[in-house]
């Protein structure tokens, strides 16, 4: 069974603190890696993509993956109470497939 | 104006009745997919379309059935089988990629059981 764990949360920071979003997964074949942001009875919007090991940032958002670790960690920086939210980790590509598995999401609650 | 549109919002099933979810995409996408999110719980794939007039069954199939008869669009059927249907339900669409393919989301349509 291939799975995508994140902390369900709520996770809470401060406005202007650093929010850390976690997720593992359990294929190593996994080769496609994005995060969504879900807000409250909405649809889930994308945030970020990552394919190779390393930061990719985009904005206040940096996306880290370890491969090695089978880790996947989002950063939101000088976080505003907007970004109060659940974030939902997806992973694909996996033995040629398209299907993404996804996580739990994490809710995260910025506080003014 | 691009983008997914999912028709109705929310959509309400009597016992025993089919009701059916619209989708439609003007992105010129290939590849069209249903989910089911449960609270607590994350997206699960129900069926998945990578051409026209072919799909295929994703991990929650039974009770459900779709047809791909234009790019555009991927109606979802929530058939009388389907006895726990009360969810919120995403229609995606993504261009084939390879690796870097990415799921966009439509707004959603609420069902619930009267």
């Amino acid at each position: 069974q291939k799975e995508v764990e994140q902390n369900s949360g709520p996770l809470s920071v401060p406005e202007g603190a650093i929010a850390s979003l976690n997720c593992t997964y359990s294929d190593r074949g996994s080769q496609s890696f994005f995060w969504y942001r879900q807000y409250s009875g909405k649809s889930p919007e994308l945030i970020m993509s990552i394919y190779s090991n390393g930061d990719k940032e985009d904005g206040r958002f940096t996306a880290q993956l370890n491969k090695a670790s089978q880790y996947v960690s989002l950063l939101i920086r000088d976080s505003q109470p907007s970004d109060s939210a659940t974030y939902l980790c997806a992973v694909s590509g996996s033995s040629g497939t398209y299907k993404y598995i996804f996580g739990t999401g994490t809710r995260l609650k910025v506080l003014a | 104006d691009g983008g997914i549109t999912q028709s109705p919002k929310y959509l309400f099933r009597k016992e025993g009745q089919n009701v059916t979810l619209s989708c439609e995409q003007n992105l010129n996408h290939d590849a069209m997919y249903w989910y089911r999110q449960d609270p607590g719980q994350g997206l699960r794939l129900i069926y998945y379309s990578q051409i026209v007039n072919d799909f295929q069954k994703g991990d929650i199939a039974e009770g459900y059935s779709v047809s791909r008869e234009k790019k555009e669009s991927f109606p979802l059927t929530v058939t009388s089988a389907q006895k726990n249907p009360t969810a919120f339900y995403l229609c995606a669409s993504s261009i084939e990629r390879g690796i870097q393919e990415t799921q966009y989301f439509g707004p959603g349509t609420r069902l619930l059981v009267l």
